[in-house]
């Protein structure tokens, strides 16, 4: 089974805090998770290792993460802006130093703020 | 700090002739590259990879790459364009010798081949 997200799709407003999940390929040890919007493109939230977070983008503290000791990741964004509408992709990988592979995206969670 | 440019928004081509889709980046060090597509509505679906060696990459759905680097360069091609190779592509880079899964994407071209 590949990368698996949800939800797919969820509407929210202004105020209010979204939790999305990402379950990655077994074996992955690595999530990342990227933002795509038409005017910024994809831009890179943060990334989890073993359950801590080991690099992050250049988002507010509004966006958060976590990782689980199954390697299964949360992100969560409090405060909704319409900014925030966007598509949040999920990325796994085995990652572990001088991993050169790709990674692994899954099929994204749409997330409407209105 | 790394990037990546891709310079055109949308590539046109007719099927059946060759597709150019272009990219450069800038990147401290030597490069991990890699092209990825997305197609309506789906997540990143990844084609092809450049880490060492040979400068011409093949991957998935009879795609290519060439690394350039004096050029900063690694653009996609495909001699021999299906309709169904419409997409959005995007490139990527990471730097070298680093643990950091981070990509960082350029703003991608959208490929429209036309029957």
């Amino acid at each position: 089974a590949g990368v698996t997200q949800s939800p797919t799709h969820l509407i929210k407003t202004r105020g209010q805090q979204v939790t999305l999940s990402c379950s990655p390929i077994s074996g992955h040890r690595s999530v990342s998770w990227y933002q795509q919007t038409p005017g910024q493109g994809l831009q890179f939230l943060f990334e989890y290792f073993s359950e801590t977070q080991r690099n992050k983008g250049n988002f507010p503290g509004r966006f958060s993460g976590r990782q689980f000791s199954n390697s299964r990741s949360e992100m969560n964004v409090s405060t909704l802006e319409l900014g925030d509408s966007a598509l949040y992709l999920c990325a796994s990988s085995y990652a572990s130093g001088g991993y050169t592979g790709e990674l692994f995206f899954g099929e994204g969670s749409r997330l409407t703020v209105l | 700090a790394q990037s990546v440019a891709q310079p055109e928004d949308q590539v046109n081509v007719a099927e059946g002739n060759p597709l150019t889709v272009k990219c450069t980046y800038s990147v401290s060090g030597n490069p991990y590259l890699f092209w990825y597509v997305q197609y309506p509505n789906r997540g990143l679906q990844f084609l092809l990879k450049y880490i060492t060696g040979d400068n011409l990459v093949k991957g998935s759905y009879g795609f290519e790459a060439e690394f350039n680097k004096s050029q900063t360069s690694f653009h996609l091609k495909k001699p021999s364009a299906l309709v169904s190779d419409s997409a959005l592509y995007f490139c990527a880079v990471r730097p070298m010798n680093t643990g950091f899964q981070k990509l960082v994407f350029g703003t991608g071209t959208r490929l429209l081949v036309s029957p």
